[in-house]
């Protein structure tokens, strides 16, 4: 069974365009997060749920709106898609607090391509 | 803030020979220090942690990280390397964020490459 899986794996796209990525966890996890890792395979956190609850939120444009449904699962809308948005994004889990705690798991990615 | 720094772009070592990828880290009281690695394609995979305790930590397929508080450093390490262990290395650190939130900053990773 897949711990953290993503869909779309793949994501082309056209400038200007409004598109979602979703996220899912059965580890039971409170707490998800979203990264961006650009070409350069640079790795920045963007946005961290606990519980439904929006705790970490990093310099990120408005375009990017990031929704948690329940606690299993965070998806990710993004509107106006410019050139600059393509990159690998990569959704992640781990358990807040708890000798358990600490380590994230991601997921395998979506790569999303601007043109 | 909280910083990781990964000195080497890539490292080259033969099938057989130990490697030592290197981290050096910047955190505000105690670091919680974590590699990962990254196959091409793939999402990142957990290897091994430094929490609290003994500074040498033992992770998966046999590779260990020495914890070094004085030179803030947490190189990840292999006694003999394979050439399936060819892939992106990151390290990265954690703070106890206030208000909560396990916020995790990496290294800009580091290309290990075994050759036969």
């Amino acid at each position: 069974d897949t711990a953290v899986s993503q869909t779309p794996k793949y994501l082309v796209t056209q400038m200007g365009n409004d598109k979602s990525i979703k996220c899912e966890q059965n580890l039971g996890h409170d707490t998800m997060y979203w990264y961006k890792q650009d070409s350069k395979k640079f790795l920045k956190i963007m946005f961290s749920y606990n519980n439904k609850e929006l705790i970490i939120n990093e310099t990120v444009p408005n375009r990017f709106s990031p929704k948690s449904p329940d606690k299993a699962h965070l998806n990710l809308h993004i509107n106006s898609l410019e050139l600059g948005d393509s990159a690998v994004y990569f959704c992640a889990s781990s358990q807040m607090g708890g000798p358990g705690s600490y380590e994230q798991y991601f997921g395998p990615g979506t790569r999303l391509t601007v043109t | 803030a909280q910083s990781v720094a990964q000195p080497e772009d890539q490292v080259n070592v033969a099938e057989g020979n130990p490697l030592t990828v290197k981290c050096t880290y910047s955190v505000s009281g105690n670091p919680y220090l974590f590699w990962y690695v990254q196959y091409p394609n793939r999402g990142l995979q957990f290897l091994l942690k430094y929490i609290t305790g003994d500074n040498l930590v033992k992770g998966s397929y046999g590779f260990e990280a020495e914890f070094n508080k004085s030179q803030t450093s947490f190189h990840l390490k292999k006694p003999s390397a394979l050439v399936s262990d060819s892939a992106l290395y990151f390290c990265a650190v954690r703070a106890l964020f206030t208000g909560g939130g396990n916020k995790l900053t990496f290294g800009t990773g580091t290309q290990l490459k075994v050759e036969l």
